[in-house]
């Protein structure tokens, strides 16, 4: 079994500032990591995700992430935030076995971008 | 590439009547597409795996006679919310996974908002 954290429901921030949201996993097997964001009343949007090979992964939108085993995180930056990254971004992690791999998800950051 | 899609975004309906979402992956097959519940200001919870010509495998605790899941063809999975009741009101997101990038992503579609009165 796996489990998501994220430990800060919401994380507040002045445009253009940097920002930085924090995952941390527990899974017994290796794990896929992913983050997706959740725009108000949509669906959700792949941002980037780890599969193996680089630690760093960049993603859509200026977002990274950098994935560090012996942390069990995987947690989400942005230089220079905007307006419009306004949203609520949720991590998640799938193991490596099985043939229909499910994601288990953290329960959301809000991320709200103010001027 | 890889585009989710959910018919309908909004519906609206009496207690006691059935509601049929629908699920496609535009420009990709999908043998396995997942129906997940999300309630206000909360994260999402699967409901069920659905399986290309086979059944559907519930999560615990959801009623497979409550929420029907049909996956006839390779881009199209269905969820009908029968004899529907307030509370099954929510926000209901289907995903499919791109077999063409070694099905080891989700791609989410835009989501439906049922309201049963």
């Amino acid at each position: 079994a796996q489990s998501v954290t994220q430990l800060d429901s919401q994380v507040p921030v002045f445009e253009e500032a940097p920002v930085e949201l924090r995952c941390n996993y527990s899974s017994s097997v290796s794990v896929y990591l992913f983050w997706y964001v959740q725009y108000p009343n949509q669906g959700l949007q792949l941002l980037l995700k780890y599969l193996s090979g680089s630690t760093l992964v960049k993603g859509i939108n200026g977002f990274e992430a950098e994935f560090n085993k012996s942390q069990t995180s995987f947690h989400l930056r942005k230089p220079s935030v905007h307006i419009s990254d306004t949203a609520e971004y949720f991590c998640a992690v799938s193991d490596h076995t099985g043939t229909a791999s499910k994601l288990t998800f953290g329960t959301g950051t809000r991320l709200q971008v103010t001027l | 590439g890889a585009v989710v899609s959910q018919h309908p975004s909004w519906v609206i309906c009496k207690s006691g009547t059935s509601v049929k979402i629908e699920c496609r992956s535009l420009d990709f097959q999908a043998t396995t597409m997942f129906w997940y519940r999300q309630f206000p200001k909360q994260s999402l919870m699967l409901m069920a795996t659905s399986n290309e010509g086979s059944k559907a495998t519930y999560e615990q605790g959801v009623e497979k006679d409550k929420f029907l899941i049909n996956h006839a063809s390779l881009t199209l999975s269905t969820l009908t919310v029968t004899s529907a009741h307030p509370e099954d009101s929510s926000f209901y997101i289907c995903s499919a996974r791109d077999q063409g990038s070694g099905g080891k992503t989700q791609y989410f579609g835009p989501g439906t908002r049922l309201l049963v009165l």
